[in-house]
């Protein structure tokens, strides 16, 4: 079976310090894999999605940046933190190929920029 | 540009039946879909539609009209458990499984 891993679970980080969030799945090749935010009162904004190694395409334009070196992994990141950066960060995984197929989150970062 | 509209807040009664409206505009549509999300959980997939109809799960059943950009979750037998919200997601790119979330309503399910 298919599980997805994010770590850490929670994160304290100061305004202006750098951002390492990592996104793993097991079980499945070839995923398509997503970064979500959950900002307190609105909704789930896709962030990055990523069909295969090395590719990213951005949904929103912000300081935040993503990565695949990997086919099963996929990191989140930032040069310097703001405020707004605070959130619920989600990845997810769907099977590569059909649009149809559903989308599967991992467990989430809660994330608090001070 | 994609709207999706949802109501904000339901409360019902255990054993109760709830219906959750969800409204969309996209450019192109591709499905769409029904997460569950409680307090502090990652979303957990409901449901699925792509064609106009009504798809049954157990106790959940998902319904969509295309022509008039209208879907709604059907919660039969209502349990406490059931409390949390309910996002509504539309594909409307092709090629890619990307979804665009409403903003989820919550549901809070009482004695």
């Amino acid at each position: 079976s298919q599980t997805i891993h994010q770590w850490p679970a929670t994160l304290v980080q100061p305004v202006g310090s750098p951002l390492s969030l990592e996104c793993t799945v097991e079980g499945t090749s070839n995923p398509n894999l997503y970064w979500y935010r959950q900002a307190a009162g609105r909704g789930l904004q896709l962030l990055f999605y990523s069909v295969g190694i090395g590719q990213i395409s951005s949904e929103v334009p912000q300081n935040l940046s993503a990565s695949r070196p990997q086919d099963r992994q996929f990191i989140l990141s930032s040069k310097k933190l703001l405020l707004s950066d605070s959130g619920f960060y989600l990845c997810a995984w769907s099977r590569g190929g059909a649009p149809s197929y559903e989308q599967y989150f991992g467990p989430g970062t809660r994330l608090t920029v001070t | 540009g994609q709207n999706i509209d949802q109501p904000t807040e339901m409360t019902a009664t255990e054993g109760a039946i709830v219906q959750i409206n969800c409204t969309y505009q996209t450019s192109g549509f591709n499905g769409l879909f029904w997460y569950q999300q409680h307090a502090g959980e990652a979303p957990t997939f409901l449901s699925y539609n792509v064609l106009d109809g009504l798809e049954e799960k157990g106790r959940f059943s998902s319904f969509l009209s295309r022509s008039k950009g209208y879907s709604y979750l059907l919660l039969k037998e209502l349990q406490m458990k059931d409390s949390a919200s309910y996002l509504c997601a539309v594909k409307g790119k092709r090629g890619y499984s990307t979804l665009t979330f409403g903003k989820g309503t919550m549901l809070l399910v009482s004695p």
